[in-house]
């Protein structure tokens, strides 16, 4: 079985300041990993994955998370937030021969203020 | 041109009612999905189909029935619809090439349905 924990479900930082959303997962297969952004009244859209390869996974948009197996930890980072990075943000988890299957956490809202 | 589309973006009908959301992708994936977004946001799949085979069915009620015309089309049908079943119902499209599952998944914009 495959679940993920998204540690609070709003967070608010100033413009420029660093960026952390938390995702925990637990999985009994080797997991793979995705953060997806969602912004207002629009799909989803990936924003980085880690599929076993390298444990620090960069992304698009400055972000980039790191795989830590020891703390089932993939936690979402960016150096400097920006206004436009006001969205909501979902962790994900799959794994291998799961059809695609994707578990989502319950999303965290990112709110940026001047 | 859009990869993921679907129609209608707007769906408001009475309880009871019947009704259907059409998903396209035109990006040549062999798998399709469908994803249920309740008022609090989460995100919960309820079918996938890959090359028009149904290979995920997650406990959803059998008033909700896809359909895969093609590789290219998911069709969602809903019966007898009831005010539980107000969301939004994303579509979702990847390649997964014997269900690895490590693919991309490109979601649609979305169909924000409203029973009343």
């Amino acid at each position: 079985a495959q679940s993920v924990t998204q540690l609070g479900s709003h967070v608010s930082v100033s413009e420029g300041a660093l960026v952390l959303l938390r995702c925990n997962y637990s999985s009994s297969v080797p997991p793979y990993l995705f953060w997806y952004v969602q912004y207002p009244n629009q799909g989803l859209q990936l924003l980085l994955k880690y599929t076993s390869a390298a444990t620090l996974v960069k992304g698009i948009n400055g972000f980039e998370a790191e795989f830590k197996k020891s703390e089932t930890s993939f936690h979402l980072t960016k150096p400097s937030a920006h206004m436009s990075d006001a969205a909501e943000y979902f962790c994900a988890v799959s794994g291998y021969n799961q059809g695609g299957k994707l578990i989502f956490g319950q999303g965290t809202e990112l709110s940026v203020k001047p | 041109d859009t990869a993921v589309s679907q129609t209608p973006k707007y769906l408001v009908t009475q309880m009871g009612n019947d009704k259907s959301i059409k998903c396209e992708q035109n990006l040549g994936h062999d798998t399709m999905y469908w994803y249920k977004q309740d008022s609090k946001k989460f995100l919960k799949i309820m079918f996938s189909y890959n090359n028009k085979e149904l290979i995920i069915n997650e406990t959803v009620p059998n008033r909700f029935s896809p359909k895969s015309p093609d590789k290219a089309h998911l069709n969602l049908h809903i019966n007898s619809l009831e005010l539980g079943d107000s969301a939004v119902y994303f579509c979702a499209s990847s390649q997964e090439p014997s269900g690895l599952s490590y693919n991309e998944q490109f979601f649609g914009p979305g169909t924000r349905l409203t029973v009343l």
